[in-house]
C-alpha cells in the first residue's frame, strides 16, 4: 500500500528556534498534502492544506508566518515551525492524498515536538 | 456548525464484541471514515463508507445510515492489541475531513 514517510519522529528544540518537519509520499504522487496538529487526548486539528506548486491554504486561527509550508514537488511537503514556543509543543501529523484512492489519506508517522 | 460525536471511552473484554457509534452533522457528505490510532502514533485507515449499509472487513465492520447521520464501527473477537483510539471522520461538501474527538477503547483480559 501507499506509504507516507514523516521525519523526524521526535524533536526537542529550544524556545525561539525553528524546526522543519518533512513529509514524503514514497510510492505515489501527492498533489495535496495535509498538516494536522494533535494535542494530548484531543482530536486531529487540520492546520493547513498543502498544494504542490502553489501556496498552502491555512485554517482559521493558524498563523501562516509561523507555520511555513512548502510543497515544492509531488512527493515532498515541509512544515517549518518558526520561533517555536512551549505552547507549540504538540504531535504534528501529515497526510497525503492519493488521487487514485477514495481513502483520504495515508498518514505519516507523526512528529512529537517538544519546545523547552 | 459541523459536528462529529462519538463516546469518549469504552471498555470491553477480550474475545467479545464492541460497537462504537458516531453521529455527524456536516455541510454535505462525501464519505465517512474510521481510523485506528494507538497512543503516540499516527492514525491508520480502517474503513470507508459512502453508501448506506454494512461494510465488512475481517474482524471489523462499519455501518452507515446517511438519513440518520449515523455510523458505527463493530469490532469482533476483540484482542488486546485492539486497545486504541478509534476516530470517526466525515468528508464534507468541500471534500475536507471533519474529525471526531475519538473513542478510547480499553480491552480487559
Amino acid at each position: 500500500g501507499a506509504v507516507v514517510s514523516q521525519h523526524p519522529s521526535r524533536v526537542i528544540c529550544k524556545s525561539g528556534t525553528s524546526v522543519k518537519i518533512e513529509c514524503r509520499s514514497l510510492d505515489f504522487q501527492a498533489t495535496t498534502m495535509f498538516w494536522y496538529r494533535q494535542f494530548p487526548k484531543q482530536s486531529l486539528m487540520l492546520m493547513a492544506t498543502s498544494n504542490e506548486g502553489s501556496k498552502a491554504t491555512y485554517e482559521q486561527g493558524v498563523e501562516k508566518d509561523k507555520f511555513l509550508i512548502n510543497h515544492a514537488s509531488l512527493t515532498l511537503s515541509t512544515l517549518t515551525v518558526t520561533s517555536a514556543h512551549p505552547e507549540d509543543s504538540s504531535f504534528y501529523i501529515c497526510s497525503a492524498r492519493n488521487e487514485d484512492s477514495n481513502t483520504e489519506a495515508f498518514f505519516g508517522q507523526g512528529t512529537r515536538l517538544t519546545v523547552v | 456548525g459541523q459536528n462529529i460525536d462519538q463516546p469518549t471511552e469504552m471498555t470491553a473484554t477480550e474475545g467479545a464484541i464492541v460497537q462504537i457509534n458516531c453521529t455527524y452533522q456536516t455541510s454535505g457528505f462525501n464519505g465517512l471514515f474510521w481510523y485506528q490510532q494507538h497512543a503516540g502514533e499516527a492514525p491508520t485507515f480502517l474503513s470507508y463508507n459512502v453508501l448506506d449499509g454494512l461494510e465488512e472487513k475481517g474482524r471489523f465492520s462499519s455501518f452507515l445510515s446517511r438519513s440518520k447521520g449515523y455510523s458505527y464501527l463493530l469490532l469482533k473477537e476483540l484482542q488486546m492489541k485492539d486497545s486504541a483510539s478509534y476516530l470517526c471522520a466525515v468528508k464534507d461538501s468541500n471534500y475536507q475531513l471533519i474529525w471526531g474527538a475519538g473513542t478510547k477503547l480499553i480491552i480487559k483480559p
